[in-house]
């Protein structure tokens, strides 16, 4: 079993719709989870951290489900520029931090 | 501010050639990963420098892959001998700090192919 593990997808949706992405984890000494997003062809860069509490900016929001060590990403009203392969983060709880990225979620929005 | 630099962008060598990547991090920043991506796989961490120490080296193929990071600024990954799976995108990032909240900042890597 992978340490992280997401839904490849692809997911092909429309412009204004919402999606969501899950992401599952295996180890519970996890401690920081992140979400990146990687264009085509491109280097991953950073879309949001996940906090307990859940947190949203503009119309992504994340949420984190500790007892069931499970990730999500919520995209509304979808745009064209929103399409790309996002990554789940998951770093764990010692002092260097390991880092375990998940394969990732292709998302493709569609006029 | 200068994003991480890496070189060469694009590499094709023969299997059992050997083969070298230079990464240089964003000034200041403490923290170094390379990271190997495979086609349609996330990025696995190779090795995790703080400073000039290594911190994680788990997953480097320590038979034919080596690292380092001289002064604790940049660092090169070198590959001997390459085989054909080792073709991938190699990736290297930077954080500021040392804790595990802190955003990774990538270069835009090396792509690798072996023949």
């Amino acid at each position: 079993r992978k340490e992280v593990e997401q839904d490849p997808g692809p997911f092909n949706v429309p412009e204004g719709a919402t999606v969501a992405f899950n992401c599952t984890y295996s180890n519970s000494a996890s401690q920081s989870f992140f979400w990146y997003r990687q264009d085509c062809r491109k280097e991953p860069k950073l879309l949001m951290s996940v906090y307990s509490s859940g947190n949203e900016d503009g119309r992504f929001t994340a949420q984190l489900n500790r007892a069931s060590q499970y990730i999500s990403l919520l995209i509304r009203d979808s745009k064209l520029s929103d399409s790309a392969t996002y990554l789940c983060v998951v770093t764990l709880n010692t002092n260097a931090g390991k880092s375990t990225f998940g394969d990732g979620t292709t998302l493709t929005v569609k006029p | 501010e200068a994003g991480v630099a890496q070189s060469p962008r694009y590499k094709i060598i023969e299997k059992r050639q050997s083969v070298a990547f230079w990464c240089n991090p964003i000034s200041g920043h403490a923290t170094l990963y390379w990271y190997q991506q495979i086609l349609g796989q996330g990025p696995k961490l190779l090795i995790q420098f703080q400073n000039n120490g290594v911190v994680d080296d788990s997953q480097l193929p320590k038979d034919r892959f080596s690292a380092e990071r001289l002064k604790g600024v940049d660092s090169t990954l070198k590959i001997q001998p390459a085989k054909l799976e080792d073709s991938a995108v190699y990736l290297c990032a930077s954080s500021s700090g040392t804790r595990v909240q802190e955003t990774q900042y990538f270069g835009p890597g090396t792509r690798l192919l072996v023949l």
